[in-house]
């Protein structure tokens, strides 16, 4: 199974766009990246989730690279609210488990 | 629609002890999974249940245990506590549609175990 690679912490200005990176260059030709975030003391949050195509939806973005080595996801207007740390996460092929990574804390920044 | 519920929240035992948890799935869902969150390992896979029979299962000792009732909802149980067992416990709910599909989890809020 796949594992990925995610800063360990980044800052970004309330209401700018927050861009977290993550590389996967191991990933399997049909493992789904997924992107979950857990705000403090709270169950982590489904965000989004894609194969190969970009995806959209009512919280962020995801973009994942022609090669599918590494993806983006894209908060458009961050708020102090998206403060979390977020998973880029590989699903698992053998038992279809989600293997979870250390993260990204993202801090939003008024 | 209700969420994903689990109970107790907060809990402390002794080491030796033994411990229940319990998840109640969000109403229509089938696959519970567990996970164990440690500030030094992150979150790691304890085992999924669906249809009351457990799929999947993560690389943890026997000591860890789960089973899962006619209604979806799940209980784990933990022998012989040790100090290292000190986590917060996440239970999962989904509903996959075919073995290919994806299978979004929501997450209820934990339960924080702390072994003395």
């Amino acid at each position: 199974d796949a594992k990925t690679t995610q800063p360990p912490s980044m800052d970004c200005a309330e209401g700018r766009a927050a861009n977290l990176p993550c590389n996967h260059s191991t990933i399997s030709g049909n493992e789904y990246v997924y992107w979950y975030r857990q705000i403090h003391s709270q169950g982590p949050q489904y965000i989004i989730h894609g194969l190969k195509n970009n995806e959209t939806n009512e919280m962020a973005s995801l973009i994942i690279t022609e090669d599918r080595k590494s993806s983006t996801l894209i908060l458009p207007h961050a708020t102090l609210r998206d403060t979390a740390v977020y998973y880029c996460i590989v699903r698992g092929l053998i038992n279809y488990q989600l293997i979870w990574g250390a993260g990204t804390k993202l801090i939003i920044k008024p | 629609k209700a969420g994903v519920t689990q109970t107790p929240r907060y809990l402390i035992k002794t080491r030796g002890q033994q411990v229940t948890l319990s998840c109640s799935p969000i109403s229509g869902h089938r696959s519970v999974s567990w996970y164990q969150q440690t500030p030094g390992q992150g979150l790691q896979f304890l085992f999924e249940y669906f249809s009351e029979t457990q799929r999947n299962k993560g690389n943890f000792p026997g000591r860890f245990s789960g089973r899962q009732f006619s209604n979806s909802r799940s209980e784990m149980n933990v022998s012989t506590l040790e100090l290292g067992d000190s986590a917060l416990y996440l239970c999962a709910s989904g509903h996959p549609n075919t073995r290919s599909s994806y299978n979004e989890q929501f997450f209820g809020p934990g339960t924080r175990l702390t072994v003395l």
